[in-house]
């Protein structure tokens, strides 16, 4: 069975950057037949895909984020990476990381359980 | 990019069907993706492309689409089925994905 499985830390000071990684367990990050994406959700509100990355580096970022994230992937621990710079207040949220299902297809089969990262000094 | 609009909230009674449906400009190039969220958990495929069901979702769920508008339908709603739904779909750049704002269902 796949697991998705996000850490990193869960308090960012403002202006700085946010990490997160994405450990892929059950299955292999370098498959084919897969993308891995980042999807965020500010408390008590909706939905926000991030970005979306191909195991052979092909990446993918919502516009209104694009200036300020950086997704990679690292295939000899089988994890992808988050990268959000000059955080806000507005950057608070839980991060999912997902798999999309059927390649570049937007559809988001297995899903990390969330990690909340709040910005605050 | 486009947008996905969808019902911020949703009511049906007890074993009575509901649709929830999802409009955008994208959707007439590309299906609808549904997810289901509770309180505390992640989102949770439950229909994607023309019809499909992964497995373990039940078959009260379907989808349907047309035009700029796409549908989800529970018939027969169960207490269970109480949640935040939310679509989303490529947008028209065709790399980039959209998710609707999500609708809120009540099971009364």
């Amino acid at each position: 069975q796949l697991q998705l499985q996000e850490s990193g830390p869960g308090l960012v000071r403002p202006s700085e950057t946010l990490s997160l990684t994405c450990t892929v367990s059950g299955g292999s990050i370098s498959s084919s037949t897969y993308y891995w994406g980042w999807i965020r959700q500010p408390p008590g509100k909706g939905l926000e895909w991030i970005g979306t990355i191909y195991y052979a580096g092909s990446t993918y970022y919502n516009p209104s984020l694009k200036s300020r994230v950086t997704i990679s992937v690292d295939t000899s621990n089988n994890q992808f990476s988050l990268k959000l710079t000059s955080v806000t207040a507005a950057d608070t949220a839980v991060y999912y990381c997902a798999r999309l299902y059927g390649g570049n297809s937007g559809v988001f089969d297995y899903w990390g359980q969330g990690t909340l990262v709040t910005v605050s000094s | 990019s486009s947008e996905l609009t969808q019902d911020p909230a949703v009511s049906v009674a007890l074993g009575q069907t509901v649709r929830i449906t999802c409009q955008g400009d994208s959707l007439r190039s590309y299906y609808a993706t549904w997810y289901q969220q509770k309180p505390g958990q992640a989102p949770l495929l439950v229909m994607y492309g023309q019809n499909n069901r992964p497995s373990g979702i039940p078959d009260r769920f379907s989808g349907s689409g047309s035009g700029s508008t796409a549908s989800l339908t529970i018939t027969g709603a169960q207490a269970e089925d109480e949640a935040d739904y939310y679509c989303n779909s490529r947008d028209s750049n065709g790399n980039h994905v959209v998710f609707g704002g999500g609708t809120k269902l009540t099971v009364l």
